[in-house]
């Protein structure tokens, strides 16, 4: 069965420092790739997502992901945070399929910003 | 408001109890989907639809636990005989799913909170 990890549980950072979360997930077919975020009093929302080609993809925000085939990974790089990026983030995996395929989630990383 | 509609907000409600929440998705998405998340957890697959077909229901889940998207519209998700345990945010998203899975986009409601007193 699918699994997808999230080793981060809560990560602090200052405004202004480089951001990374890890993904990891275990499939071993092919593979489409999400991170969500769910700000504070907010709805999950979709940051960004891989199903093909460049395997470095951007979101919004200034977020992107880099899916790394061999590693499994799918980890979520901002160069810069700000202290709006406080929020939690869920990565994400369903299987590549020519019908339906149920999307399961991680357990999240918690990101909390210092102004 | 066009996006994923829930209902109740919250729920409260004693051992043993039945409760039903409901859905509202996005009008022409095809897909629905329903999630459970508890605190520092990432939203759990209960189950889901294509239109009216019930796809796939998760294995963690007991009999007490069923939905049903009757006319490929709305969802509700009953569960009877109610446990502490069930306490948790139950989120609904909802996609427009093309033949194959690229590229789905899910658009989450703002879940009903149950607690089970």
């Amino acid at each position: 069965a699918q699994s997808v990890s999230q080793h981060n549980h809560h990560v602090i950072l200052s405004e202004a420092a480089s951001l990374e979360l890890g993904c990891n997930y275990s499939y071993g077919g092919t593979v489409n790739l999400f991170w969500y975020v769910q700000y504070p009093g907010q709805h999950l929302q979709l940051l960004l997502k891989y199903f093909s080609g460049d395997p470095l993809v951007k979101g919004i925000k200034g977020f992107e992901a880099e899916f790394i085939k061999s590693k499994f990974s799918f980890n979520l790089r901002k160069p810069s945070v700000q202290w709006s990026d406080t929020a939690e983030y869920f990565c994400a995996v369903n299987k590549e399929s020519s019908s339906a395929s149920k999307i399961i989630f991680g357990s999240g990383t918690r990101l909390s910003i210092r102004p | 408001d066009t996006g994923v509609s829930q209902n109740p907000r919250h729920k409260i409600t004693k051992r043993g109890q039945n409760v039903t929440f409901r859905c509202d998705p996005i009008s022409e998405h095809n897909r629905l989907y329903w999630y459970r998340q508890t605190l520092g957890q990432g939203p759990e697959f209960l189950t889901y639809f294509q239109n009216e077909a019930q796809l796939e229901k998760s294995r963690l889940l007991s009999d007490r636990f069923s939905a049903e998207r009757p006319k490929g519209s709305f969802s509700t998700l009953e569960i009877q005989r109610t446990e502490q345990g069930d306490s948790a945010m139950y989120l609904c998203a909802s996609s427009l799913a093309q033949s194959r899975t690229t590229n789905e986009k899910l658009f989450f409601g703002s879940g009903t909170q149950l607690s089970v007193l």
